[in-house]
């Protein structure tokens, strides 16, 4: 079945710092990507997406790119922000069926 | 942008109650609804999906008669853990799909005691 491999956390960077988090999938059909982000406390808000092949999401200064050769979606930022610290979730989407499936969640920590 | 509501935020019960979470589509029409589990610094396990006016369908694993689903209306689909127990406290998120993909609950944590 469809499945989520994201890179292990936790994450503690400085301001300003790049960040990277690594997400590769397998999935039989032609699945959307997904990153979401949830805060302490809080339900999950969709951070950016990408559809088909090569598509970019971004947002918030956030970009992933759509790698069907390496099947791989994987987060960056170039410049982070204490505001950043959040657990990010790597997900993809089955066309067939629209069920989600998830990571495994990376949490991130900012320090200023 | 499209929003679903979910009460309540938490709910603390004694075990052997049952609790009733709502999630309500605030402005658009949920045909599908998503209800996920996640147990601490753990990732969203999908425990079943409901679609308006038919029966929920549940994964694997997930006991239909202990977590009960109904999705009535367009605008509101309901949980219920029945006869709750401690091994039940979790963080509760409903999810709907969207014209542009997915729009998430707030969610619920339930603790038992």
């Amino acid at each position: 079945g469809d499945s989520v491999t994201q890179m292990e956390g936790p994450v503690t960077l400085s301001e300003e710092a790049f960040l990277t988090i690594n997400c590769t999938y397998t999935a039989t059909g032609y699945p959307s990507l997904f990153w979401y982000v949830q805060y302490p406390g809080e339900g999950l808000q969709l951070l950016l997406k990408a559809t088909k092949a090569d598509d970019k999401g971004s947002n918030k200064g956030f970009e992933a790119t759509y790698r069907k050769e390496t099947t791989s979606f994987h987060l960056e930022k170039g410049s982070v922000q204490v505001s950043d610290s959040a657990v990010y979730f790597c997900a993809l989407s089955d066309r067939d069926d629209y069920k989600l499936s998830f990571g495994a969640g990376t949490t991130v920590t900012v320090r200023a | 942008g499209a929003v679903v509501s979910q009460h309540p935020s938490w709910v603390i019960c004694k075990s052997g109650t049952s609790v009733k979470i709502e999630c309500r589509s605030l402005d658009f029409q949920a045909t599908t609804m998503f209800w996920y589990r996640q147990f601490p610094k753990q990732s969203l396990m999908l425990m079943a999906t409901s679609n308006e006016g038919s029966k929920a369908t549940y994964e694997q694993g997930v006991e239909k008669d202990k977590f009960l689903i109904n999705h009535a209306s367009l605008t509101l689909s309901t949980l219920t853990v029945t006869s709750a127990h401690p091994e039940d406290s979790s963080f509760y998120i409903c999810s709907a799909r969207t014209g542009n993909g997915y729009t998430f609950g707030s969610g619920t944590r339930l603790t038992v005691v």
